[in-house]
């Protein structure tokens, strides 16, 4: 079955440092990648996306590359401010049946900035 | 364009119990989802409709059901409550064709005592 894996958290982290954050991902066929962010007693916005290999999906400084052969979709952001301590998710769409109606997402990597 | 609404916000039951949550997706879309959210399990997809009817199902007991209006809204049910069913329960709405995004509420906060 499909499944992501992301890197383990808590990532902690100066204002205006660089930000990467790791996901893999296993899946049959090609799927489409999203990060979404969750704030605080908040739910999840789309940060990103991207639907085929090589495209690449940015967003308020953030970034990542639909990489195929390394089945990798790893989040960026060269300067990091308190604004963006959230949990981030990496997810993968099902494409079965021609829909992406089944989001099968990684355990969530706890981000925060410090001042 | 106002957002996915999901009632109510937040919701204390008691084991044994069953409970009803509703979701309102954006204007236009004919697809909803529902997720459960749990410190321990994550993300776990529960079920999705489309056009009132229900397209894919994770794997989650059947005390778990919900159903689509014609207006696209959706309601979840939970029947029997058990404790472990204590999560944040997200719905999501797309126009739920191939290459879709799918926009998330806020979230019903389900506390089972």
């Amino acid at each position: 079955g499909n499944s992501v894996t992301q890197m383990e958290g808590p990532v902690t982290l100066s204002e205006e440092a660089f930000l990467t954050i790791n996901c893999t991902y296993t899946a049959t066929g090609y799927p489409s990648l999203f990060w979404y962010v969750q704030y605080p007693g908040e739910g999840l916005q789309l940060l990103l996306k991207a639907t085929k290999a090589d495209d690449k999906g940015s967003n308020k400084g953030f970034e990542a590359t639909y990489r195929k052969e390394t089945t990798s979709f790893h989040l960026e952001k060269g300067s990091v401010q308190v604004s963006d301590s959230a949990v981030y998710f990496c997810a993968l769409s099902d494409r079965r049946g021609g829909s992406n109606y089944k989001l099968t997402f990684g355990k969530g990597t706890l981000l925060t900035v410090n001042p | 364009k106002a957002g996915v609404t999901q009632t109510p916000r937040y919701l204390i039951k008691t084991r044994g119990q069953q409970v009803t949550l509703s979701c309102s997706p954006i204007s236009g879309h004919r697809s909803v989802s529902w997720y459960q959210q749990t410190p321990g399990q994550g993300l776990q997809f529960l079920f999705e409709y489309f056009s009132e009817t229900q397209r894919n199902k994770g794997n989650f007991p059947g005390r778990f059901s919900g159903r689509q209006f014609s207006n696209s809204r959706s309601e979840m049910n939970v029947s029997t409550l058990e404790l472990g069913d204590s999560a944040l329960y997200l719905c999501a709405s797309s126009f739920g064709t191939a290459t879709d995004t799918q926009y998330f509420g806020p979230g019903t906060r389900l506390t089972v005592l």
